[in-house]
């Protein structure tokens, strides 16, 4: 059965700052890997979707790469920002294609 | 639509009471998926659609929970005989597959959710 977690649980760090959010799974059988946003009270925003053939994905400030043979992905955002705070889920999909597995998630708090 | 509308997005009931949860995925998406979100918890996947072939059901935690698909369109999420450990978030997901795969372009979209208070 497919694990993810994620490490932190939770980060507080001051505006401007780079951070790396961790997330790792247990089979590294997967089709595609995703990073998701989630604001209080919100649902799950898309941020960037990795395939299992492809070692990383950009958009903006964020940089996602995904080293499928030992089980990681790391979440990069560059020039954190107070509008950054939320809880970032990695979720893994696997060859069957059925469903995501989803992380704890990290709870991010940028500081102005 | 242009996103993913569930309904209601707040919804309070009594226990023992029945629930129906509504879901309107991103039109032209094959695949639908339901997940629950409880307190402090992770995403816990309950259900999923895929064109007219028969849902994988392994997620449901019990059999009061049922899910349908009406059209490849809509789907319902019906809780029997609420208890309270039913609270939680209730989200729902939808993704445009082709044949074994995914599209590249499209990962998971998923609605707001709908808040189920169990008291």
């Amino acid at each position: 059965k497919q694990e993810v977690t994620q490490i932190p649980a939770a980060l507080s760090v001051p505006e401007g700052e780079n951070l790396v959010l961790n997330c790792s799974f247990t089979d590294s059988a997967i089709y595609n890997l995703q990073w998701f946003r989630q604001d209080p009270g919100k649902g799950l925003t898309s941020l960037l979707l990795i395939q299992s053939s492809q070692r990383e994905q950009t958009s903006g400030r964020l940089n996602a790469s995904l080293d499928k043979s030992s089980g990681r992905s790391t979440l990069y955002i560059a020039a954190s920002q107070p509008g950054d705070s939320a809880t970032y889920l990695c979720a893994v999909m696997g060859n069957a294609g059925n469903m995501l597995t989803f992380g704890g998630g990290t709870r991010l708090m940028v500081k102005p | 639509g242009a996103g993913v509308s569930q309904s209601p997005s707040n919804k309070v009931t009594e226990k023992g009471k029945d629930v129906e949860l509504r879901c309107d995925p991103i039109s032209g998406h094959t695949a639908l998926y339901w997940y629950r979100q409880s307190l402090g918890q992770g995403l816990e996947f309950l259900i999923y659609f895929q064109g007219n072939s028969a849902p994988d059901k392994s997620g449901l935690p019990s059999d009061r929970f049922s899910a349908e698909r009406t059209g490849g369109s809509v789907s319902t999420l019906t809780i029997q005989r609420t208890q309270q450990e039913d609270s939680a978030v209730y989200l729902c997901a939808s993704s445009f597959r082709l044949g074994s795969g995914f599209s590249y372009n499209y990962g998971y979209t998923f609605g707001s959710g709908t808040r189920l208070t169990v008291v």
